[in-house]
């Protein structure tokens, strides 16, 4: 069952330029994890928001949480050509589980 | 400083052979996990193993079974592929619940 869906399914954008995906989900979360995804490569985590927390900076990426309205956006800012990738987002939802569950993707192209 | 590694990178098989995947991590993680990406349907959880001697069904386990065989290893059996088992997979690992997982760079397995 899909609990995460990102949006947009994909992205273009010039580099230098920021880059916004949006993620949302169904149930009550303990905390949510974006990824990164290279072509032909494996995923790569990226950063982890607790469901206490509303926004994290890491470098070059700011992530928001709203758990009101079962939200979460990943902000690249200043994008350069290596940020192309897919990017997901996975929650594990509420219950112990170990099981995360993750979006289908938003595609980034950063055109140089 | 290897992380976690998948052999086969790729294999060809015919419908009806049996094939088994491995995974190793050196990252003393507890858990592991295998995943399926097909276009379009991001990635869907086959089997996973919370700790050492445990193992549970994910999403999508039909037509595959599992074996934890210590901390490190982590196999995916195939007994009969089919054309449907078509797809990349990727083993993952996290230390514990609800943490990030760790990838492979995937298992590219085409099934005649």
């Amino acid at each position: 069952s899909q609990q995460g869906e990102e949006d947009p399914q994909a992205l273009s954008i010039q580099e230098g330029e920021n880059a916004t995906m949006n993620c949302s989900y169904k149930t009550s979360i303990n905390n949510l994890q974006w990824y990164r995804q290279n072509s032909g490569r494996g995923l790569v985590h990226l950063i982890l928001i607790r469901s206490n927390e509303r926004e994290k900076h890491s470098g070059r990426l700011r992530v928001t949480l709203d758990t009101s309205k079962k939200s979460s956006s990943l902000l690249i800012t200043a994008s350069r050509a290596a940020d192309t990738a897919s990017y997901f987002c996975a929650t594990p939802p509420q219950g112990g589980s170990e099981k995360l569950v993750f979006g289908k993707g938003t595609k980034l192209t950063v055109n140089p | 400083n290897a992380g976690v590694t998948q052999t086969p990178k790729f294999q060809v098989l015919k419908t009806g052979q049996s094939m088994t995947l491995q995974c190793a991590q050196d990252m003393n993680h507890n858990s592991m996990y295998w995943y399926r990406q097909d276009p379009g349907m991001g990635l869907r959880l086959i089997y996973y193993s919370a700790s050492e001697g445990t193992t549970d069904k994910g999403e999508v386990p039909n037509g595959y079974n599992v074996s934890r065989l210590n901390k490190r290893e982590f196999s995916l059996r195939l007994e009969s592929a089919a054309p449907s088992q078509t797809s990349v997979y990727f083993c993952a690992t996290s230390g514990h619940l609800n943490q990030p997982q760790h990838f492979g760079d995937g298992t590219r397995l085409s099934i005649l």
